[in-house]
């Protein structure tokens, strides 16, 4: 029973790198969301997909690309990474408006 | 533009101890508020609550929402060192998809 699995849990890039983060959930849930933690801000929510093949954008969206490939899996794509995207990333997945969301174990993310 | 506000950001408390954690929101169209505790990686749900007034309870926690003065309580009593985490507080919409978070509450537990 797997719930949100996130790939990579670190991964340290160069500044203009691009990489992909993974996200695929097991719960059959509709929803998916992409959210960046850094200290003293809480959970900022940076993309959502409300059903597949919908996508919208959070709070901080610039910088960053989503796709929702299918009802499991939700990706987060760094065109060309930036210092200021140095987070932890959290990606979780809902059944509809009346439960609660569950997130994966999130991914560190250093850009040097 | 929707706010929740989480206070205190940190506490400090000796095992034993009670504990009231405080969310306020100004939301367009609520629906629900969410309790999470994060611990070292991922937020583990603790709470939905809907309906004000009425309180969700498990084991030492307990939480209530007051849908008049837009505001949610969080408490956890006989504090425990494994109480020690970073609690979360969001809100749904009925308008929207997305989970509003609060910057969080920052408790330490002392033995």
């Amino acid at each position: 029973n797997a719930g949100v699995t996130q790939t990579p849990k670190f991964q340290v890039l160069k500044t203009g790198q691009s990489m992909t983060l993974q996200c695929a959930q097991d719960m059959n849930h509709n929803s998916m969301y992409w959210y960046r933690q850094d200290p003293g801000m809480g959970l900022r929510l940076i993309y959502y997909s409300a059903s597949e093949g919908t996508t919208d954008k959070g709070e901080v969206p610039n910088g960053y690309n989503v796709s929702r490939l299918n009802k499991r899996e939700f990706s987060l794509r760094l065109e060309s990474a930036a210092p200021s995207q140095t987070s932890v990333y959290f990606c979780a997945s809902r059944r509809d408006l009346n439960t609660e969301a569950f997130f994966g174990q999130g991914t560190r993310l250093t850009v040097v | 533009e929707d706010k929740v506000v989480q206070s205190p950001l940190s506490l400090v408390v000796h095992e034993g101890d009670t504990v009231t954690l405080n969310c306020s929101y100004e939301v367009t169209n609520f629906r629900s508020l969410l309790w999470y505790k994060q611990e070292k990686k991922a937020p583990t749900f603790l709470f939905m609550l809907t309906s004000s007034g009425i309180e969700k309870k498990s084991g030492r926690l307990s939480s209530i929402l007051d849908k008049k003065e837009l505001f949610s309580i969080l408490n956890i009593t006989a504090t425990q060192t494994g109480d020690s985490a970073i609690y979360l507080c969001a809100t749904i919409t009925n308008s929207g998809y997305a989970l509003n978070f609060g910057k969080g509450t920052s408790l330490l537990v002392t033995p």
